[in-house]
Formats: structure tokens, C-alpha cells, sequence
């Protein structure tokens, strides 16, 4: 059973424009939420995150946005550069235990 | 530099085989993981271990062994490989667990087991 879904495998926008990936989880446990970025052939590398307790965290061109009553959350990139082509897992962890879950990842491509 | 490191990045090897994947990290961390990524799948969590002596299983821990004798070293050790653990590896490490902590990877573990 997945519990972090990321339900688009792909998404391609142009440079300038605003990237909008989703992610969404079952399990109402989950009280923070990550989102990581990964190049080929390099690790994931952690890019924000968002607490239960909040809606809405921001760190410059990355904006995380949080519904809790559908159990969805969403990441903004504005404006996207072709830098940001990676493949983006989101991920969730509960205080109840020290897993953390991610979600299968969504390829983005930024063309020039 | 902080940084996590993985040794071998790449390993071919044979069904059965015991092998060893070494994972080291330089930044004091109480927290660390491992992981498999296969296409399709994403990222899975093999086995944690919240400090020395103390590990617990992930999602897909069947057909693996860790161990934390030491703080720094966490090693992932197949003992008789099977081409179903064909993947890539990741080793992570975070200060804590859970919550805000962000986990730190390594650079991943290329297995082919044949």
C-alpha cells in the first residue's frame, strides 16, 4: 500500500514559467513532509519541507503548500530554470515512528 | 567537507556471494538509512538505526543485514545476494530522526548481481 503518492511520472514546462508537482498521502500520521531533488548518478539532496502544523513554507523560488483535509501537498518553483531539471520525491515521516516514506518522484524538464 | 560516502559505487557480482556495501559519515549524526532505488519504485527504506546498537527494519528489509558498532559507520551487507536485489543504494544520514531533520545521502551504490 503506498502511502506517498506522486501520481504524474513526468512533467515538462518552459524556463520562466511556474512548476506546480503534487504529492499525495493516505496515512494520517504523517505530521512533516520533504520534498528532495535528484541529478542522475548523484544522491538526493533535501530542498524544503513542511510541518502538519502549517500550511504554506517558502525558501526563494521553492514554495511548499500543504491541505491537510485532502491529504495533498504541492511544490512551487517560480520561476523554473533549466537547473531544476531533476526527478523531485516528496516524503513524509510520522512522530510516532522514524521511517521516512517517499513517494515514486516526478521527473521535471525545464526547456530553454 | 561534511559528506556521506559509499564504498563500492559500482559492484558486479554473483548469486550468493556475501558482499558488504560500507557507508561512512562525518557529521556526528545519530540517524542513519538505507535505501533502494528501482525505476518505478522510488525510493524504499531497507533498514534505519537511530544510534550505535540500535536499528530496526524499513520497508524491504528481507534479504539484508546491517549493523552500528560505530557512529559513523553503518554497513549493508547481503549475505547471499539474489538478481531481485539488482538496484541502487543510497546510504543517508540526519541528526535526528523523523520530523525536521533533512537525511544527507550519499552519492549511491550501483549493485548488478547475476
Amino acid at each position: 500500500d503506498q502511502q506517498v503518492k506522486q501520481n504524474s511520472p513526468s512533467l515538462s514546462v518552459q524556463e520562466g514559467r511556474i512548476s506546480i508537482l503534487n504529492c499525495d498521502y493516505t496515512n494520517s500520521m504523517f505530521d512533516y513532509f520533504l520534498w528532495y531533488k535528484k541529478y542522475p548518478a548523484e544522491g538526493p539532496t533535501f530542498l524544503i519541507s513542511i510541518s502538519s502544523i502549517k500550511d504554506k513554507n517558502e525558501d526563494g523560488r521553492f514554495t511548499v503548500f500543504l491541505n491537510k483535509s485532502a491529504k495533498h501537498l504541492s511544490l512551487h518553483i517560480v520561476p523554473s530554470q533549466p537547473g531544476d531539471s531533476a526527478v523531485y520525491f516528496c516524503a513524509a515521516s510520522a512522530d510516532s515512528n522514524y521511517k521516512l516514506t517517499f513517494g515514486k518522484g516526478t521527473l521535471l524538464t525545464v526547456n530553454p | 567537507e561534511a559528506q556521506v560516502t559509499q564504498n563500492p559505487r559500482y559492484l558486479i557480482t554473483v548469486t550468493g556471494k556475501k558482499l558488504t556495501v560500507t557507508c561512512s559519515q562525518n557529521m556526528n549524526h545519530e540517524y542513519m538509512s538505507w535505501y533502494r532505488q528501482d525505476p518505478g519504485l522510488g525510493l524504499r527504506q531497507i533498514y534505519y538505526s537511530m544510534n550505535v546498537e540500535v536499528t530496526d527494519k524499513g520497508d524491504v528489509p528481507e534479504g539484508y543485514k546491517v549493523s552500528r558498532k560505530e557512529k559513523r559507520n553503518f554497513p549493508l551487507i547481503l549475505e547471499s545476494p539474489s538478481p531481485n536485489q539488482t538496484s541502487l543504494y543510497f546510504c543517508a544520514s540526519s541528526l535526528g530522526a523523523g520530523g525536521p531533520y533533512e537525511q544527507y545521502f550519499g552519492p549511491g551504490t550501483r549493485l548488478t548481481v547475476t
